[in-house]
């Protein structure tokens, strides 16, 4: 899995609270990307970065934050998680001349 | 937006050829053709890529037309192994928008004993 871990792998949370998930690689790659997965959508991309506090914007930024302290951790945040939100989110990471490596995904429920 | 266009699903016999087409019609000069896969709900495992040129590599080879409209990926012997989602996918390079990947809805592919 190229050194990417993703935390938690599952987890439940309620309607409204917020959430954060974290992935961490030891890759040492300039690029990471959020993604979530849900029936019928593929992947998304919600947001990426490309480099220590340089993020941008994918195709379902709404109601996401990121931050990048550290080159080795990208942290996705809901800051007032809703049933939509219930997904599959994918980290990934790569470097300028490189394909993506996927993490292994976190299963959040929004009950 | 996944500039690409792929069947929703396709059926292959065990040791036999699987060959994925993937249509990319809008595609620019500078756009490279990635193809990773997904088997259960595991994080997509990058295959394969190419600009031009036919790509051969342990896994698979890449075909794609003279006039880059379109592209086939080729599992030479597929084995159940081989059952998952395939993704083709456009990647711009050398510009702003060269990191992004962006992923369509796939190909679930069956290999039947």
């Amino acid at each position: 899995d190229a050194g990417i871990t993703q935390s938690p792998r599952h987890k439940v949370t309620e309607t409204g609270t917020p959430v954060t998930l974290r992935c961490h690689q030891t890759e040492n790659h300039r690029y990471m990307y959020w993604y979530r997965q849900d029936p019928g959508h593929g992947l998304r991309l919600i947001h990426y970065s490309y480099g220590v506090k340089d993020t941008d914007k994918g195709e379902v930024s709404d109601g996401y934050s990121v931050s990048r302290s550290k080159t080795e951790d990208f942290l996705l945040t809901l800051e007032s998680a809703t049933s939509s939100q219930t997904s599959v989110y994918f980290c990934a990471i790569s470097d300028s001349s490189t394909e993506a490596f996927f993490g292994q995904g976190t299963r959040l429920t929004v009950v | 937006d996944a500039k690409t266009t792929q069947p929703p699903s396709m059926d292959c016999a065990e040791g036999r050829a699987a060959n994925l087409p993937c249509n990319h019609s809008t595609i620019s000069g500078n756009e490279y053709v990635y193809w990773y896969r997904q088997i259960h709900s595991q994080g997509p495992q990058y295959i394969i890529h190419g600009l031009k040129n036919n790509e051969t590599n342990e896994m698979a080879s890449l075909i794609i037309t003279e006039d880059r409209k379109s592209s086939t990926l080729i599992l030479p012997h597929a084995t159940l192994r081989d059952t998952a989602v395939y993704y083709c996918i456009v990647r711009v390079a050398y510009s702003y928008n060269f990191n992004k990947f962006y992923f369509g809805s796939g190909t679930k592919l069956n290999v039947k004993p």
